[in-house]
């Protein structure tokens, strides 16, 4: 069974609205979860490390005050896309750190109109 | 450098027989990990295989295995006895023990099973 829940898996909103994410881990303790994004076709781009009790590490590029990461407890972190506009229209999907391998959600499609 | 390359955008191969996807990758580290993910047109990313940098023997996962050739830095993930469930993105992915447990991609490559 899944071991990292992600939710929503889909939603459609209007410009200027913020959508959270949230991750959650569910067989085990995750200290550190990371944030992808994907467009059509492509590869996973890290957006940012997410760390328990900590500030995310974003990487170079990614506006932090558009993506705000928060990872409150061990088994969830919840990325928030502050007043979406249709560029942030995208699949967004997370990873829990444990052993071998990287387990991932499923992803969630954020369609922005 | 790209970290993961998969030379191949899309690849198509007969139902039952094999096929191998090509991964390259570039790493100073001595210990680092290799995985193959699968991606199907749902979007979930759906881990396959892995081979650590020190294990000696190629990985094996059921009618996945990894070829792995350490000195010439590939782990090409060969897929016996195809199936039409086959078809989806698949990506390589290298972990290195010196990159905060950060995962690279590859761009991934595009299989097609014909019945």
């Amino acid at each position: 069974g899944a071991v990292v829940s992600q939710h929503p898996s889909r939603v459609i909103c209007k410009s200027g609205t913020s959508v959270k994410i949230e991750c959650r881990s569910l067989d085990f303790q995750a200290t550190t979860m990371f944030w992808y994004r994907q467009f059509p076709k492509k590869s996973l781009m890290l957006m940012a490390t997410s760390n328990e009790g900590s500030k995310a590490t974003y990487e170079q590029g990614v506006e932090k005050d558009k993506f705000l990461i928060n990872h409150a407890s061990l088994t969830l972190s919840t990325l928030t896309v502050t007043s979406a506009h249709p560029e942030d229209s995208s699949f967004y999907i997370c990873s829990a750190s444990g052993d071998q391998p990287q387990h991932f959600g499923d992803g969630t499609r954020l369609s922005i109109l | 450098a790209q970290k993961i390359t998969q030379t191949q955008p899309g690849m198509f191969v007969q139902e039952k027989e094999a096929v191998t996807l090509d991964c390259t990758y570039d790493t100073s580290d001595q210990s680092y990990g290799l995985f193959w993910y699968k991606q199907p047109s749902s979007g979930e990313m759906i881990f396959l295989i892995y081979q650590g940098s020190y294990d000696e023997q190629n990985a094996t996962e059921g009618r996945y295995s990894l070829n792995f050739q350490k000195a010439r830095k590939s782990a090409n993930l060969v897929i016996s006895a195809s199936q039409l469930g086959d078809s989806a993105m698949y990506f390589c992915a290298m972990r290195e023990d010196t990159n905060a447990g950060k995962s690279t991609f590859g761009d991934g490559t595009t299989l097609t099973v014909k019945p």
